[in-house]
This record gives C-alpha cells, sequence and structure tokens, in this order.
C-alpha cells in the first residue's frame, strides 16, 4: 500500500497570504504527483500535476516535488477565500494508473 | 460532454438491503475508479477497471461489496447486504491514457452518491 500523508490542518491563511500545503509519500518509485481541490459537498478536481523535481507554475499556484526527500507541495500565493477547499494530494506508482490520496488539508481564507 | 454521471445522488437504505451504484464514465476514457471518501479514513480507492476488465479490487473492504462494469459505458457498485458502517460518499471516476502520456492523465470524477444506512 502506498501512503501519502498530509497535515489534515485546518490551515488558516488571511486574504493575499501565500497558503502552503505538504504532502509526503512513502513509494519511491512514484513518478505522478497530483493536487486536487474538494469543496465541500463537491467532487475532486485536479489543479495542478507535477512530474519532474523542482517547482511548476500555473497561475497563482506552485506545485513543488523532491523526489529524492519523497516531498511534494502546493503554494498558493494572493490566497482569495475562494480558495477555502481541501487539498488532497494524490500520488501513482511506476506502470500504474490508479491513484492513492492522501487524507486531505482543509485550507480557510480569512477575508 | 456531460462529465462522469452517477445515479443516485443520494440513497438512504436500511441495514441489510441490496443498494446498486450507478455509473457513466466520460465516452472515450478506457479507465473506471470506484472511490469511497469518509472523514476517517479519506478517499479510498475500492476497485478499478481497464477496458471494462477489473484490474485491482484490494480496497474492496468484503465480499458485501461487488462491481461489474458489463461495457464501455456502464459500471455499477453493489452491496449486499448494507449496513451502517457503509455510509460513505462514493465517487466514481474515469480517465484516459494515452500512448505517449503514459499513466499521466488526469481523472475525472462525478459528483458522487451519498449513501445512508441506518
Amino acid at each position: 500500500q502506498k501512503e501519502v500523508e498530509q497535515n489534515s490542518g485546518p490551515l488558516s491563511v488571511p486574504e493575499g497570504a501565500i497558503a502552503s500545503l505538504n504532502c509526503t509519500y512513502s513509494d519511491r518509485v512514484s513518478q505522478s504527483f497530483f493536487w486536487y481541490r474538494q469543496y465541500s459537498g463537491k467532487s475532486p478536481e485536479l489543479i495542478m500535476s507535477i512530474y519532474s523535481n523542482g517547482d511548476k507554475e500555473d497561475g497563482r499556484f506552485t506545485a513543488q516535488l523532491n523526489k529524492a526527500s519523497q516531498y511534494v507541495s502546493l503554494l498558493i500565493r494572493d490566497s482569495q477565500p475562494s480558495d477555502s477547499a481541501t487539498y488532497l494530494c494524490a500520488v501513482n506508482g511506476a506502470g500504474a494508473n490508479n491513484l492513492f490520496f492522501g487524507t486531505g488539508t482543509r485550507l480557510t481564507v480569512i477575508p | 460532454d456531460a462529465g462522469v454521471i452517477q445515479s443516485p445522488r443520494h440513497e438512504v437504505t436500511e441495514m441489510g438491503q441490496e443498494v446498486t451504484l450507478r455509473c457513466k464514465p466520460i465516452s472515450g476514457h478506457d479507465y473506471l475508479f470506484w472511490y469511497r471518501q469518509t472523514m476517517m479514513r479519506g478517499l479510498e480507492l475500492l476497485i478499478y477497471f481497464n477496458n471494462n476488465v477489473p484490474i485491482d479490487d484490494s480496497g474492496m473492504p468484503e465480499d458485501r461489496f461487488s462491481a461489474k462494469m458489463p461495457n464501455a459505458s456502464f459500471s455499477t457498485l453493489k452491496i449486499q447486504p448494507s449496513e451502517p458502517r457503509d455510509s460513505a460518499v462514493y465517487f466514481c471516476a474515469s480517465s484516459f491514457t494515452s500512448s505517449d502520456r503514459g499513466f499521466r492523465e488526469t481523472q475525472y470524477f462525478g459528483p458522487g452518491t451519498r449513501l445512508l444506512v441506518l
């Protein structure tokens, strides 16, 4: 079983601040990493994917991957109240199309 | 595209009854996944199919759970008999694996079925 761990939070940040969400995984052969956002009562939706070490930026979102440390993070710049949601880290392994999810970090952006 | 379609959206049943959850994946997708989400355990993969064939059902909690995919556009997850501990939100997701991108395709989730077993 591949384990994916996240701080459950809740994480509260003021509007306009940077929110930092962290995730560690146990399987060294994992190759693909995803961040999903889930609003209360809704289904998860993909916001970022990353496959190589380093940073990947998409608008206000930056995903960071360090395979040596088995660590992936998501930074949200200029946080908005609409970013308030649970963020799920997901990992899959080599040659596998199934994902293993962390339990999620609940983020609240305070206006 | 309508996205992944699940039915029913809500189900309330009594312990011991049979429950059938339905899913229609996005047209053209070759992978279909069933997940269960609870506050305590988060999002758990139950089973997934590739081209209608079950690939990994190690997440199915016990023999009371069964899943089928008779064709590319329909899958069912059945619980018989249901128990109160089965109460959760059940999600279906689908994805498409292209030959050049390998296993990097996005999984698209349906709206979920909220199941309550009394």
